[in-house]
């Protein structure tokens, strides 16, 4: 089993909507959560981290974590087809280690 | 500031030729990475530099050879590419600290032919 699992995709849905994007990691030591962005031929760009239980909210943006379960999610409200990109969920364990471990991603389509 | 820079963008190499990807950060950030990626595959680690004068392995370091040549600068060497090297790849840095991002470089596309 792969140490993030991200719910595989595609995601379609329609402009105005809410999207969630879910991830699920093996790795009880991780304390670090991130969510990238990623249009097609493009780098990764950062939309937000969270390291605590709960809700983190940014804009249109929410991330939820849940240590016990062991997910993370990513809500993004009001979706706009510009939000259209595959979005990418890393954890790092943190202390001493700071390189990230990503999911493979899912494709999100934001449909006019 | 540049961020991270990487060249080349592009790069068509046959099989058995060598190559290296230049990368170059002017954050002053201590660690650096080499990912690669692959339709279907996600990021996946090469190999890493958490200070310089160090490197390590990552999850897919078979077929590389990497240098941190200072704090700045750290490439990856490919000694004699193969058709499955063929993939994005992706230099990336960030500090050394808890919950700290990292910052990428736009991107080499090789094909190895």
């Amino acid at each position: 089993q792969k140490e993030v699992e991200q719910n595989s995709g595609p995601l379609s849905v329609p402009e105005g909507a809410i999207a969630s994007l879910n991830c699920t990691y093996s790795d009880r030591g991780s304390q670090s959560f991130f969510w990238y962005r990623q249009y097609s031929g493009k780098s990764p760009e950062l939309i937000m981290f969270i390291y605590s239980n709960g809700d983190k909210e940014d804009g249109r943006f929410t991330a939820q974590l849940n240590k016990a379960s062991q997910y993370v999610s990513l809500l993004i409200r009001d979706s706009q087809p510009s939000d259209s990109a595959t979005y990418l969920c890393a954890m790092s364990r943190g202390g001493s280690n700071y390189k990230l471990t990503f999911g493979k991603g899912t494709l999100l389509t934001v449909n006019p | 500031n540049a961020g991270v820079t990487q060249t080349p963008k592009f790069q068509v190499l046959k099989t058995g030729q060598s190559m290296t990807l230049q990368c170059a950060q002017d954050m002053n950030h201590n660690s650096m990475y080499w990912y690669r990626q692959d339709p279907g595959m996600g990021l996946r680690l090469i190999y890493y530099s958490a200070s310089e004068g160090t490197t390590d392995k990552g999850e897919v370091p078979n077929g590389y050879n990497v240098s941190r040549l200072n704090k700045r600068e750290f490439s990856l060497r490919l000694e004699s590419a193969a058709p499955s090297q063929t993939s994005v790849y992706f230099c990336a840095s960030n500090v050394n600290r808890n919950n700290s991002p990292l910052h990428f470089g736009n991107g080499t596309r090789l094909t190895v032919t």
